[in-house]
């Protein structure tokens, strides 16, 4: 079995401020971890992954994550939001080569971002 | 474009009448997912192909909704007798298997814009 728990289904920052989307996952065997961006009426875009290699993730648009697993979290930063930043993001775990491949998503958190 | 496309990107129907979804995958990706997002929600899985079998389905899946991919290569997903509750974001994805997989690299799932329906 595999869940993913988005902490803040809304979240503001002003532009230039740190931005932290909190992610914890369950899985009963080593998971893999996503985070994906949706923009309005689009689908979804990659922006980083975990697979089981370095535990911290650099993505796309100067985004990062840390998989903890004493902590069992995969939380998204970015030092600085630029107004292109706001969006949907989804955290979604799948057990890949060690079980099924569907992804599991979280219910998401939209990001907005305060000029 | 060499992404996953999907047609047609908007659907409004009346309640009780049957739509059908096309999904394009990348062209050398061997696996499909169809996934289903409702407002406010992230996406649930529906179902799932590795070339032209469909391995697993999701309870979400009623008899109501059928998705094949004759082929292996685009897939369609079918609703009949649509309720109101089918209003919703299709969502098509593919990936192809990492040569390495079972070592640790994993190919990521590729989404299409998606096919948005409305049942009125």
């Amino acid at each position: 079995a595999q869940s993913v728990t988005q902490l803040g289904s809304h979240v503001s920052v002003s532009e230039g401020a740190l931005v932290l989307l909190r992610c914890n996952y369950s899985s009963s065997v080593p998971p893999y971890l996503f985070w994906y961006v949706q923009y309005p009426n689009q689908g979804l875009q990659l922006l980083l992954k975990y697979t089981s290699a370095a535990t911290l993730v650099k993505g796309i648009n100067g985004f990062e994550a840390e998989f903890k697993k004493s902590e069992t979290s995969f939380h998204l930063t970015k030092p600085s939001a630029h107004m292109s930043d706001a969006a949907e993001y989804f955290c979604a775990v799948t057990q890949g080569w060690f079980g099924n491949e569907k992804l599991t998503f979280g219910t998401g958190t939209r990001l907005t971002i305060i000029p | 474009d060499t992404g996953v496309s999907q047609d047609p990107r908007h659907k409004i129907t009346k309640r009780g009448q049957n739509v059908t979804f096309r999904c394009d995958p990348i062209s050398e990706h061997n696996r499909l997912y169809w996934y289903r997002q409702t407002l406010g929600q992230g996406p649930e899985f529906l179902t799932y192909f590795q070339n032209e079998a469909q391995l697993e389905k999701s309870r979400l899946l009623s008899d109501r909704f059928s998705a094949e991919r004759p082929k292996g290569s685009f897939s369609t997903l079918e609703i009949q007798r649509t309720e109101q509750g089918d209003s919703a974001m299709y969502l098509c994805a593919s990936r192809s298997r990492h040569p390495a997989e079972r070592l640790g690299p994993y190919n990521e799932q590729f989404f299409g814009p998606g096919t948005r329906l409305t049942v009125l």
